[in-house]
Parts: C-alpha cells; structure tokens; sequence
C-alpha cells in the first residue's frame, strides 16, 4: 500500500518561531518530494520541491529529505499568521502519479 | 509560468444532471493532466491521468462511465460528472506538471466546487 503520512495537527506555534512539519513515504522508489500550502477552500499552492538528499532553502523555508530513513520535511522559519493553512507533503510515485498526505494544520499564533 | 486555469470555480445541479468541468494549461502545453478530488477536511485523492490523445487512466474505485474524462488538445482537459448524485459533492481540482523534468511538480487550477442537491 502506497501512502504518504503526516501528522494532522493542529501544530501551534507563536509568531516569529520556526514550525516544524514531518511527513513519511512508503514507497522507497520514489524520487520527487513537494511540499504545498491550502488555505481553506483553495486550492493548493507549491511551496518547495526536492529530489535530492539533504536540505534545500528558499527564503523562509527549508525542505529537508533523507530518502534512506524515507523522510521529508519543511521548516518555516520567522512564522507569520498568514502561514496558518494546511500544509501537504507530496510524493512522486514510481509510476509518476502524485500521491498526497493527508496534511497537517498550522496556526500561527499572533 | 506553468498556469492553470479551471471553470467553472462553482457549480450547484440537480441529482441526476451532467457537469462539465474544463482544464486549461494557459501558458505551456500539457499531454498530460492529473484530476484530483477533495471531500472536507480530507486530502486530495487522485481520480485519474488525462492523456492527450488517448484514453484516460483511472484510480481504482473510480467509475470510468461515470466520470467521463476528454483530453482532446495539449492545452485542455475536460472532466464530466455524469449523472450527478448528491454524493459527488466535492472539490474538484485539475493539475498539470510544469514542462521541464519528467517528475517536476503540479501546478494547480483553482478548483471547482461542485454541490448536487
């Protein structure tokens, strides 16, 4: 069974800390790693994407991959109220479909 | 770059009536487009692959004659609800990978939300 984890949430962080998010694939083939911001009613919005090992910074967020332990995960640093949305981490399957977690709900705390 | 636009963003039918819901890629060409719905306060599930040209794929437990899928040009994508029910309520979201890479990420329409009564 393919399936992408994630914590549900909802993660609280006060304003101006760093909010971690963790996400967890199955399948080891898998070579490509998104990471997406919905706000309620939207649709979602592409934040960072990743394919190699290691970490990868983009202003305020970094997505961070280790294929060998099968995890991904964005940290926002410096958190905004307008970073209050659900966050889905997103798995390119071997057979290129998409696969999406289940997200985690963020609130940033004024 | 990598736009995509869907229509219509809302729509309210009656059991039992068809919904056309149209994908365009506004600024690159797309063989092929994702279709993914979203019931409340749950993630977004695949429902098939549009292929330009040929036959949609679909996920398993995704009725084919029920939600018809045309893929006529390298720019749209249409998806039909046949013989809607009130349990096909949902959003519905259209994608397509931005050209590049073979695996490189959707990009998202804005969705469509669909309520049968």
């Amino acid at each position: 069974q393919k399936e992408v984890e994630q914590n549900s949430g909802p993660l609280s962080v006060p304003e101006g800390a760093i909010a971690s998010l963790n996400c967890t694939y199955s399948d080891r083939g898998s070579q490509s790693f998104f990471w997406y911001r919905q706000y309620s009613g939207k649709s979602p919005e592409l934040i960072m994407f990743i394919y190699s090992n290691g970490d990868k910074e983009d202003g305020r967020f970094t997505a961070q991959l280790n294929k060998a332990s099968q995890y991904v995960s964005l940290l926002i640093r410096d958190s905004q109220p307008s970073d209050s949305a659900t966050y889905l981490c997103a798995v390119n399957d071997p057979y290129d479909k998409v696969i999406f977690g289940p997200g985690t709900s963020l609130s940033v705390i004024p | 770059g990598a736009v995509v636009s869907q229509h219509p963003s809302r729509v309210i039918c009656k059991s039992g009536t068809s919904v056309k819901i149209e994908c365009r890629s506004l600024d690159f060409q797309a063989t092929t487009m994702f279709w993914y719905r979203q019931f409340p306060k749950q993630s977004l599930m695949l429902m098939a692959t549009s292929n330009e040209g040929s036959k949609a794929t679909y996920e398993q437990g995704v009725e084919k004659d029920k939600f018809l899928i045309n893929h006529a040009s390298l720019t749209l994508s249409t998806l039909t609800v046949t013989s809607a029910h009130p349990e096909d309520s949902s959003f519905y979201i259209c994608s397509a990978r931005a050209p590049g890479r073979g695996n490189s990420p959707l990009h998202f329409g804005n969705g469509t939300r669909l309520t049968v009564t």
